[in-house]
C-alpha cells in the first residue's frame, strides 16, 4: 500500500496562512489525496480530496504536484479552532481504504 | 442532521466479557467500516462493508465480528475482549466505494479492558 509522510509537527500564528506539506513517493495513478484532521478527543473530519489538479473548497486548498509525488494543504488563515492533527492520506485498493499515517501535530499561536 | 453515531463512548470492561460496539448512520451510505486508533499506530481498519451483508477484514481484524444486516447499521463485537483490545475505535460511512468518496467518521468509543 502506497503510503505518505508527513511532519511531525508545525506551528502557525493566528489568521496567518498555513502550509502543511505531505510527500506520497509510491501514489498510484488511480489513488486519490484525501486530508482529514482530528480535534482534541473528536472524531476525524474530512477536509479535502483530489486526484490531480489543485482544489478549493471552504475549509482549505490543495496544491498536488505535477508528479503527484507530494501536495500541500493550504489554510488560508489559520484560526485557533484549526489546532489539530492533519493526516494526509490516500484512498486506495480494491476495498478504497484510507492509508493513514500519524499526521501533522498543528498549533495555532494567538 | 447527517451524522455517524457510536454507543457506548466510554467502556471499561473485564477480559472475557462479550460486548457490542453499535454504530449508525443516516445518510443511506453503503460503505461503512471499523477502525482503531492507537498511539503511535495511527488509525488502522479493523473490517469494512461495502453494503448489506457485504463485509470483509481489514488490516487487524484477528478478534473481532461485524454483522451487517441493515444498511445503516454495522455493530462490532468483541466475544471474548482482551487487555491488548483497549484502544479509541471509531466507525467511518461513505456514500459508496469510489476512492473520491468523503468518509465521515463518529465521535468515538474509547475502550478499556482490564
Amino acid at each position: 500500500d502506497a503510503k505518505t509522510t508527513q511532519p511531525n509537527s508545525m506551528e502557525s500564528n493566528e489568521e496567518e496562512p498555513v502550509h502543511l506539506p505531505c510527500n506520497h513517493s509510491t501514489i498510484s495513478g488511480t489513488d486519490y489525496i484525501h486530508w482529514y484532521r482530528q480535534l482534541p478527543s473528536q472524531g476525524p473530519e474530512y477536509v479535502i480530496h483530489g486526484l490531480t489538479s489543485n482544489v478549493n473548497n471552504r475549509m482549505a486548498s490543495l496544491a498536488i504536484a505535477e508528479d503527484r509525488k507530494s501536495s500541500t494543504l493550504i489554510l488560508h488563515r489559520a484560526t485557533l479552532r484549526d489546532a489539530a492533527v492533519y493526516y494526509c492520506i490516500l484512498r486506495t485498493g480494491n476495498n478504497r481504504k484510507l492509508i493513514w499515517g500519524l499526521g501533522t501535530s498543528l498549533a495555532v499561536n494567538p | 442532521e447527517a451524522q455517524v453515531t457510536q454507543n457506548p463512548r466510554y467502556l471499561i470492561t473485564v477480559t472475557g466479557k462479550k460486548l457490542t460496539v453499535t454504530c449508525s448512520q443516516n445518510m443511506n451510505h453503503e460503505y461503512m467500516s471499523w477502525y482503531r486508533q492507537d498511539p503511535g499506530l495511527g488509525l488502522r481498519q479493523i473490517y469494512y462493508s461495502m453494503n448489506v451483508e457485504a463485509t470483509d477484514k481489514g488490516d487487524v481484524p484477528e478478534g473481532y465480528k461485524v454483522s451487517r444486516k441493515e444498511k445503516r447499521n454495522f455493530p462490532l463485537i468483541l466475544e471474548s475482549p482482551s487487555p491488548n483490545q483497549t484502544s479509541l475505535y471509531f466507525c467511518a460511512s461513505s456514500l459508496d466505494n469510489r476512492a473520491s468518496g468523503e468518509q465521515y467518521f463518529g465521535p468515538g468509543t474509547r475502550l478499556t479492558v482490564t
